[in-house]
């Protein structure tokens, strides 16, 4: 089945600084989210985004579905983005039939 | 808009017991899924729900079943539970749109279930 990689696992960034977290599939997918999960478990829509460029407030996204890859960019963190980012994927050959998730990234942004 | 609601949001049941979450999707959505997060891990694929019927299924024992109504919740239910069936349960709708598939799907808060 489809491998979804997210790098880095952990990332330690003061308040007010900038970041990319990356996730790579190994296969074509039909559609692509990343969340946020908060202290509490809950799952968070970003951004769902099988192709293109998209943004959101301080968040935007990339996705190059023929490179099998895509980026999250948080700008001017804040303590309160802490979480753990997780990007999930719709593989092609289950069309419309489930996600598969990466193993997250964990962020802590220090005040 | 009600999002997805799921219930109960914490439940302590003994080994060997059965469990049952609930459900309730997005308004306008029409399928739902389950999944599975243990602890430091990334949520696991059980079961997606379509017109009352099990679309597909994960990588998970018959002990877990589940079941669509026609207002399109759903319950997950697990029998002779472990004590490796701790984990937060997570429910997801998405769909809506007879014959897309391509649609986002959004979660409920989840069931933290522990096993004793």
């Amino acid at each position: 089945g489809i491998q979804v990689e997210q790098s880095p696992p952990d990332l330690i960034l003061q308040e007010g600084a900038n970041s990319t977290l990356r996730c790579n599939f190994s296969d074509s997918v039909n559609n692509l989210q990343w969340f946020h999960q908060n202290p509490w478990g809950q799952l968070i829509n970003l951004f769902y985004i099988p192709s293109g460029t998209k943004q959101n407030g301080r968040l935007s996204a990339t996705t190059v579905a023929t490179e099998r890859y895509s980026l999250l960019y948080i700008s001017s963190s804040q303590t309160t983005d802490s979480g753990v980012y997780f990007c999930a994927v719709e593989p092609r050959d289950n069309y419309g039939q489930n996600f598969v998730f990466g193993p997250g990234t964990r962020l802590s942004v220090l005040p | 808009d009600a999002g997805v609601t799921q219930s109960p949001t914490h439940l302590i049941k003994t080994r060997g017991q059965q469990v049952t979450l609930r459900c309730s999707p997005k308004s306008g959505h029409d399928t739902v899924s389950w999944y599975q997060q243990a602890l430091g891990q990334g949520p696991q694929f059980i079961f997606q729900y379509y017109e009352e019927e099990e679309r597909q299924r994960g990588n998970f024992p018959d002990r877990f079943s589940g079941h669509q109504f026609p207002n399109y919740s759903s319950e997950l239910n697990v029998n002779a539970l472990l004590l490796g069936d701790s984990a937060l349960y997570l429910c997801a709708s998405s769909g809506g749109l007879r014959g897309m598939w391509n649609t986002e799907a959004f979660f409920g808060q989840g069931t933290r279930l522990t096993v004793v």
